[in-house]
Parts: structure tokens; C-alpha cells; sequence
């Protein structure tokens, strides 16, 4: 069957350190993966976009990595800061045809003082 | 540069009701999907409508239905409203039709089905 997974259990980091979360994903092709953030009570808001064809894109303090063949991505929060706590969503395009995105459940990441 | 807005934010209906669920998306874009979010999951496509036309549909029934305007808003109507309805309905636009094309979230309508 086809689904995206991600860390199901909540990610605890002491501020400071590196965050890194997992998205891996089944018998999906997609030529592009999303990460997106979302608050409690607000809709997701874009962070970055990655193609098949690169393996790693830098924004700030974020980073993504994906790896096809592995069918996996990760996304990484360097120098985390307690306003970095929020859920991480990745989306991907199943079949290419751009008529939809489908989202992983999202992982709640919880930076502490 | 006005962001995607929904209204209305709060809505409680009761089964067998329908409902109408508004999006104004971002000026310029051309493209709007509608999502379901159940608590504690991520959100699940709907539809999308791409210059007025539905473009792609997700695994829901045919009581989803939706409408994009020439002005590229649009609205998502549900109807015979079940309790499984209870969710966040997000609308999201982007400036194109493709999967590279960042979408744009509003901050969804919390419907309530009693």
C-alpha cells in the first residue's frame, strides 16, 4: 500500500542541539517533497521544497536531505530555539501529475529551555 | 499582499445538515485545494480546482463537492453531514498548478458535527 510515515512519538531536544526528523514514504515516485510547519490552531505554513534530482537544500537553519532510493527524508533544525516547538509535516506528489499533495500525520517537535 | 482567509472559523452543525465552507485565496493565485484534518493527523486532499475546473480528487465522497469562482475563490460544500465530519477544513492556494509549487494555508474552519 502507498503512505508516507513519520515519527509517530513526539521529539523532545534540549535548545541548542540539533532537531531531526524522518519522513519515509512507499511505493510513491514523487518528483517533489515538502516540509511544512503548523502551529496549534493555524493552518501549515511552507518551509522548503526539494527535488528528486538534489540531495540536500539549505535554508537558515533548516535542512532537508532526500533520498530516493532509500525513499526517505530528513529534515533538520540546527542551533534549536524553544519557538522552533511545533509540528512538522512533509508532502509529497504521489504520482507526479500535480493534481494533488498528499501529507504525512506530522511530527510535534518540543524544544526545551 | 492579502494571505488565504476562511470563513467562517467556528461552525456546529448536526448530522443530515449541509454546510458551505468559504476560501479567498492569495492575490495572484490561480490554484486552491481543500483539505480534512482530523485532530492529531495531517490533512487529507480533498479536491483542487485549478481555473475554475476540479483538477484532482482525494478518496472522499461524492457529498464533497466544491466550486472555484472566476476571481479564483471558492467554496467547499458538504452535504448529509455525519459525525465523522467533525474536523478542520483547511483551503490552501498556489500560485500555479504543479507539485513544485509551495502551497499557501489559511487557518482553516473547525466544524463541529453534533
Amino acid at each position: 500500500s502507498q503512505k508516507i510515515e513519520q515519527n509517530s512519538e513526539a521529539l523532545n531536544i534540549q535548545e541548542g542541539k540539533t532537531a531531526t526528523l524522518t519522513c519515509n514514504y512507499t511505493n510513491y515516485s514523487p518528483a517533489y517533497l515538502q516540509w511544512y510547519r503548523q502551529d496549534p490552531g493555524r493552518g501549515p505554513v511552507f518551509l522548503l521544497l526539494i527535488r528528486e534530482n538534489e540531495k540536500e537544500k539549505r535554508k537558515e537553519r533548516l535542512k532537508v536531505t532526500f533520498d530516493t532510493t532509500l525513499k526517505q527524508s530528513l529534515f533538520h533544525i540546527t542551533a534549536s530555539q524553544p519557538a522552533d516547538s511545533a509540528t512538522y509535516l512533509c508532502a509529497l506528489d504521489p504520482d507526479s501529475s500535480a493534481s494533488k499533495i498528499i501529507f504525512g500525520s506530522g511530527t510535534r517537535l518540543s524544544i526545551r529551555p | 499582499e492579502t494571505g488565504v482567509t476562511q470563513s467562517p472559523t467556528h461552525l456546529i452543525k448536526t448530522r443530515g445538515q449541509q454546510v458551505t465552507l468559504r476560501c479567498s485565496s492569495q492575490s495572484g493565485h490561480n490554484t486552491v485545494s481543500w483539505y480534512q484534518q482530523a485532530l492529531g493527523q495531517g490533512p487529507q486532499f480533498i479536491f483542487q480546482y485549478y481555473r475554475e475546473e476540479e483538477n484532482g480528487r482525494g478518496n472522499f465522497p461524492p457529498r464533497f463537492s466544491g466550486l472555484q469562482f472566476p476571481n479564483y475563490s471558492s467554496e467547499l460544500n458538504v452535504n448529509a453531514l455525519e459525525l465523522d465530519d467533525s474536523a478542520l477544513y483547511l483551503c490552501a492556494s498556489s500560485l500555479d498548478l504543479g507539485s513544485n509549487q509551495p502551497q499557501h494555508f489559511g487557518d482553516g474552519t473547525r466544524l463541529s458535527i453534533l
